[in-house]
């Protein structure tokens, strides 16, 4: 069982439109990152949100951390074929030194 | 700036043959080091980590081990690979406190034939 859990699994949609993938949990996080990852590459850190209710933005990429630190969201305005990849949050409970992964969700925009 | 290597980024082994996959990283001191295996685009499983010179941590037990015989240096391991051995593997760095974002190398993709 994942501790962390991505919604959806897959997301197509056409250049232009507007996507949400979402991560939830039922335990509480210090911190919370997003990652995006392109085959055969590393994944790459976008941002690290560490306060209940903050919200984010990085161009046209929305970042929310639920108010109790459970959950997750990440919004793309204008999505453009260079958004797609595999997006993944990861989660740090408090005092450990290790992240817990969703499952992911792969994003495909299509030109 | 901080940078993370992996080598090889590709290799093809048989079964029952030693692995031995290698993790640097340049531009920090005391990193806590990480290695993760991924399936074919879905999350990342976290195999070892470590947070100082020859101290492992294992999180699942298994065909793998993992050295840590300098600072900057994470090494991991296998005496005889399994077909199951076969995918993505990832080392990552974070500074040296507790819950702060990680930082990935480029990956080794491991095929056991």
């Amino acid at each position: 069982t994942q501790l962390l859990e991505q919604s959806p699994q897959f997301l197509s949609i056409q250049e232009g439109e507007n996507l949400t993938v979402y991560c939830n949990s039922s335990s509480v996080f210090s911190s919370l990152q997003w990652y995006r990852q392109e085959p055969g590459e590393g994944p790459v850190l976008l941002v690290t949100v560490v306060t209940g209710g903050e919200v984010k933005k990085l161009k046209r990429l929305t970042f929310q951390f639920g108010d109790a630190r459970k959950d997750s969201s990440l919004h793309i305005t204008a999505a453009q074929p260079g958004d797609t990849g595999l997006y993944l949050c990861a989660g740090v409970e408090s005092n450990d030194y290790k992240l817990s992964f969703g499952a992911g969700t792969t994003v495909t925009v299509r030109a | 700036s901080q940078t993370i290597h992996q080598w090889p980024a590709t290799l093809v082994q048989p079964v029952g043959s030693p692995l031995s996959l290698e993790c640097t990283v340049e531009g920090t001191s005391n990193p806590n080091l990480y290695w993760y295996r991924q399936a074919a685009g879905r999350g990342l499983q976290l195999l070892f980590y470590s947070v100082g010179i020859g101290q492992i941590s294992s999180e699942v037990p298994q065909n793998l081990s993992a050295s840590r015989p300098q600072d900057r240096q994470f090494i991991l391991s296998s005496k005889k690979l399994l077909l199951s051995d076969s995918g993505f593997y990832l080392c990552a760095w974070s500074p040296g406190r507790l819950g702060n974002e990680q930082f990935f190398g480029p990956g080794t993709r491991l095929t056991v034939l």
